[in-house]
């Protein structure tokens, strides 16, 4: 099984909303990542939890809070958005344990419209 | 930092017929990873098929296999008898063996398969 799983699968919100995406496996992955991809661009890293440690793209703005409650579940909290943050949120994960073993498997995302 | 190149925005191939799309990446590292994966109309990333840098024969999954030329920093994608569900944005990508890091995508090419 290699389902990774994303609710919601839409959402429209206003730039005063605080929402939250939620991304789930069991596949005993080890790390998981956040991308967000732009209509007909490719997807970009966002952040990645290994092993339940965060590490950070510093280019992403903190209106996007991620939290990673335990080794199968990331969320990704939103909090003041900009229309510019419309985009295809993609989660993915790996297992992270040993080298042959790199695959990231990816969600289906999140698409997001800000109003 | 690395970079992924796909020179070719769009291929257009004919239902039956073999197409490849090319990559080319940079790096100074001798261990990596390389991947295409494939995102239809509904935006789920699929992984098409991964090579380890280290392995000298190339990958080959049905009607998909790889040309990985390792001094020439190359890494195309063949797909033989084509199907009408191949159509789809297909994005390379690489990955250092280390752990932490993410995927870096090339730009995409946009596959159209025609009767």
């Amino acid at each position: 099984d290699t389902e990774v799983t994303q609710t919601p699968k839409h959402l429209v919100m206003g730039m005063t909303n605080k929402k939250s995406l939620k991304c789930e496996q069991h596949m005993g992955h080890r790390a998981m990542y956040w991308y967000k991809q732009k209509a007909k661009k490719p997807p970009e890293l966002m952040f990645v939890y290994s092993y339940e440690k965060l590490s950070i793209n510093e280019s992403v703005p903190s209106r996007f809070s991620p939290e990673c409650p335990n080794s199968s579940l990331l969320n990704l909290h939103l909090h003041a958005l900009q229309p510019e943050d419309s985009a295809l949120y993609l989660c993915a994960s790996s297992l992270r344990q040993t080298v042959t073993q790199e695959t990231q498997y990816f969600g289906p995302g999140t698409r997001l419209l800000v109003l | 930092a690395q970079t992924v190149t796909q020179s070719q925005p769009e291929m257009s191939v004919q239902e039956a017929e073999t197409v490849t799309l090319s990559c080319t990446y940079d790096t100074s590292e001798s261990d990596y990873y390389l991947f295409w994966y494939k995102q239809p109309p509904s935006r789920q990333m699929i992984l098409v098929i991964r090579q380890e840098a280290y392995k000298q024969q190339n990958a080959t999954e049905n009607r998909f296999s790889v040309n990985f030329q390792k001094a020439a920093k190359s890494f195309s994608l063949k797909i033989s008898d084509s199907q009408l569900g191949d159509a789809a944005m297909y994005f390379c990508a690489y990955r250092r063996s280390n752990s932490g890091y993410a995927l870096n995508f090339g730009k995409g090419t946009s596959l159209l398969v025609t009767p």
